[in-house]
């Protein structure tokens, strides 16, 4: 069964640093691009960043450009976002979700780990 | 980048009745198209990829179609356990984007 369990979400001050983390089980991690994708209180889905299977390949939203980092290690199947300089509106429940394989649908999602921005 | 403008925002509709929402894309992008529908409380689940295609484990009370930059998901027969909010979203290129959703209830 696939499962996608997303961590290291909390609490955390404008201008500050949080990393979260999706530990990934149930298939084979590395042949699968992956994704984060956020949802801010009572909004919609906003697409915020994409990992290749080998980390070749890596796209960004223009909100989180230069602030976000996406990256993975295949070897402990997890996939990573380091969050810098966050700000009030980075506020919203951040999901880690598959890429089918050769297309650009997400076809399994984590439940997600909430991140709070505030002072 | 690509607009994806979804309507209607809100819908009720009767237990057993045909309901239908419909994306607008800002330009071509082609089959490119899946529709995900999030329950209350839960994650988005894919529903319908490539357009028209059924995610595994999927209903065939829901179908896709397409008229050229026209989207639309179909329930076929409501049923209790569709409530939720259903979004598109465009495969087509970055960034990837998604309609604003639209909330189904039951009437």
């Amino acid at each position: 069964e696939v499962q996608l369990v997303e961590s290291g979400g909390g609490l955390v001050q404008p201008g500050r640093s949080l990393k979260l983390s999706c530990l990934a089980s149930g298939f084979t991690f590395s042949n699968y691009g992956m994704n984060w994708i956020r949802q801010a209180p009572g909004k919609g889905l906003e697409w915020v960043a994409s990992i290749s299977s080998s980390s070749s390949y890596i796209y960004y939203a223009d909100t989180v450009k230069g602030r976000f980092t996406i990256s993975r290690d295949n070897a402990k199947n997890t996939l990573y976002l380091q969050m810098t300089s966050l700000r009030s509106e980075d506020t919203a429940l951040y999901y880690c979700a598959r890429l089918r394989i050769s297309n650009w649908y997400f076809d399994f999602w984590g439940p997600g780990t909430m991140v709070t921005v505030s002072s | 980048d690509i607009q994806m403008t979804q309507s209607p925002a809100s819908l009720s509709a009767s237990l057993e009745e045909i309901v239908t929402i419909t994306c607008q894309a800002s330009q071509d992008i082609g089959n490119w198209l899946a529709w995900y529908q999030q329950k209350p409380g839960k994650s988005p689940q894919l529903l319908i990829y490539g357009a028209t295609s059924l995610a595994d484990g999927v209903p065939s009370r829901f179908s896709g179609s397409r008229s050229g930059t026209q989207y639309s998901l179909k329930i076929s027969r409501l049923q209790v356990e569709d409530i939720g909010i259903y979004y598109c979203q465009q495969a087509s290129s970055a960034p990837l984007t998604f309609g604003s959703g639209t909330k189904l209830e039951i009437k």
